[in-house]
């Protein structure tokens, strides 16, 4: 099976610019999940979609970032305008519905805000 | 709320020496417990798990045992291959409003020298 894909590998955009990044789930996975690794630090849980609809958004920095999950398959997380401070690794996971379902990561996006 | 503390690296090890990377986390409930790698270049991977206490989760010749009462799960190896050069996350999965939220640790770079 096709495993978790994320578009763009790589992002490089100056403050203030936006960026959206793009995560095509596992077919069939009901949860996505986004997460963010600053350098250096802990891999920061961002938000959680089951289905189309936001579960958990606790881990969302601020207003700036949006993400949306229209129709239940991919989806995308837009940074805007975008800060210094938001450059970092964005994984992208998804799981099928089952509680204890592992999850299976794409190879993140590597953003850097100049 | 959830934490994992895992020791901060670089480690650097000569092939064929013995690998620990220490984690130990903090957790309301009985999570289960994991270790991820992320290879050069890729996402992170799934290196292998325990759901409950004094469970042995091994993979690829690692090994880690969830340890209650001293709120461990310790990455063993052996003998470790230049192969397995990567970054390793500790992570915990608990149930939140009846969907798991997974919790990572800092990641441990490793690297193995000839």
């Amino acid at each position: 099976e096709a495993g978790v894909t994320q578009f763009p590998s790589h992002s490089v955009i100056e403050k203030g610019q936006t960026v959206t990044l793009r995560c095509d789930p596992i077919s069939g996975h009901d949860n996505l999940y986004w997460y963010r690794r600053v350098m250096g630090k802990e891999i920061k849980f961002l938000l959680h979609f089951v289905k189309e609809s936001k579960q958990d958004e606790s881990g969302m920095p601020n207003n700036r970032f949006l993400a949306e999950r229209t129709g239940g398959t991919y989806s995308t997380l837009k940074v805007q305008p975008a800060e210094l401070e938001d450059s970092g690794v964005y994984f992208c996971a998804s799981s099928q519905g089952l509680m204890n379902s592992p999850l299976h990561f794409g190879n993140g996006t590597r953003l850097t805000v100049t | 709320g959830n934490s994992v503390t895992q020791m901060e690296g670089p480690v650097t090890l000569s092939e064929e020496a013995f690998l620990t990377i220490n984690c130990t986390y903090t957790a309301t409930g009985y999570p289960s417990l994991f270790w991820y790698v992320q290879y050069p270049g890729e996402g992170l991977q799934l290196l292998l798990k325990a759901t409950k206490a004094d469970d042995k989760g091994s993979n690829k010749g690692f090994e880690a045992t969830y340890r209650k009462e001293t709120t461990s799960f310790h990455l063993e190896k052996g003998s470790v291959q230049v192969s397995d050069s990567a970054v390793y996350f500790c992570a915990l999965s608990d149930i939140n409003g009846g969907y798991q939220k997974v919790t990572f640790g800092i990641g441990t770079k490793l690297q193995v020298i000839p």
